[in-house]
């Protein structure tokens, strides 16, 4: 079965530095998708970014950038020119690509991190 | 556009009372799902509908029945709950199959069972 670690509970940053979050992953599989959601306390899961691990380039999304280490499983997080809407509890999440039953899937998630942001 | 939306944003119901949570989509998605959330936790699936039909249950507890009359909405008929059911349910809904099938989810309805 595949497992989430995330091995930080929580972090703190200061405004517009960079701040890294950890996640690895256990998995026998060579396809798959691997996710971050950011869950602020609004409480809404949003999608922060994805990335398809058939794809060697590690994904970006503006300020927010991944470091995807395949054979190390490990998924990290990097959030650069950290905002105060930054802090949110965030969720790494690993996906099969392979469907367990006719179109459908399942999200396993890590415990989180909470980021917290100071001005 | 990626909005789920979900209503009542909060409710708080009896041990004896039926309620019922509305989750609800018009992006085309086929597959849509309910998650429990406790506190400072991550999200727990509880059902999978892809076409309308069934096709995942966590072998959640029968107080809990999901429906879903159309492709883009879901419901969670609540009855007969204990305080521990007290917590985040979230809605999400993916394109159904494929393999850019994301997860977008809605902002949660937050139950508190007295």
């Amino acid at each position: 079965a595949q497992t989430v670690t995330q091995s930080q509970p929580e972090m703190s940053v200061q405004e517009a530095e960079t701040v890294t979050l950890s996640c690895t992953y256990d998995t026998s599989e060579s396809d798959y998708y691997l996710f971050w959601y950011k869950q602020p306390p609004s409480r809404q899961m949003i999608l922060v970014i994805r990335q398809e691990a058939y794809k060697q380039q590690n994904a970006t999304e503006n300020r927010f950038s991944v470091n995807f280490q395949k054979a190390a499983k490990s998924f990290s997080l990097k959030i650069s020119d950290s905002q105060l809407g930054d802090a949110a509890m965030y969720f790494c999440a690993y996906r099969s690509y392979l469907l367990r039953s006719y179109n459908t899937d399942k999200l396993i998630f890590g415990t989180g991190t909470r980021l917290q942001v100071f001005p | 556009d990626t909005e789920v939306t979900q209503t009542p944003k909060h409710l708080v119901m009896g041990m004896t009372n039926k309620k019922s949570l509305k989750c609800e989509q018009h992006m085309g998605h086929r597959a849509m799902y309910w998650y429990k959330q406790k506190a400072k936790k991550p999200p727990e699936l509880m059902f999978v509908y892809s076409y309308e039909k069934l096709s995942i249950n966590e072998s959640v507890p029968s107080r809990f029945s999901p429906e879903c009359p159309n492709s883009s909405l879901l419901n969670l008929h609540l009855h007969a709950l204990q305080p521990e059911d007290s917590a985040l349910y979230l809605c999400a809904s993916s394109l159904g199959g494929g393999d850019s099938d994301t997860q977008y989810f809605g902002p949660g309805t937050r139950l508190t069972v007295l």
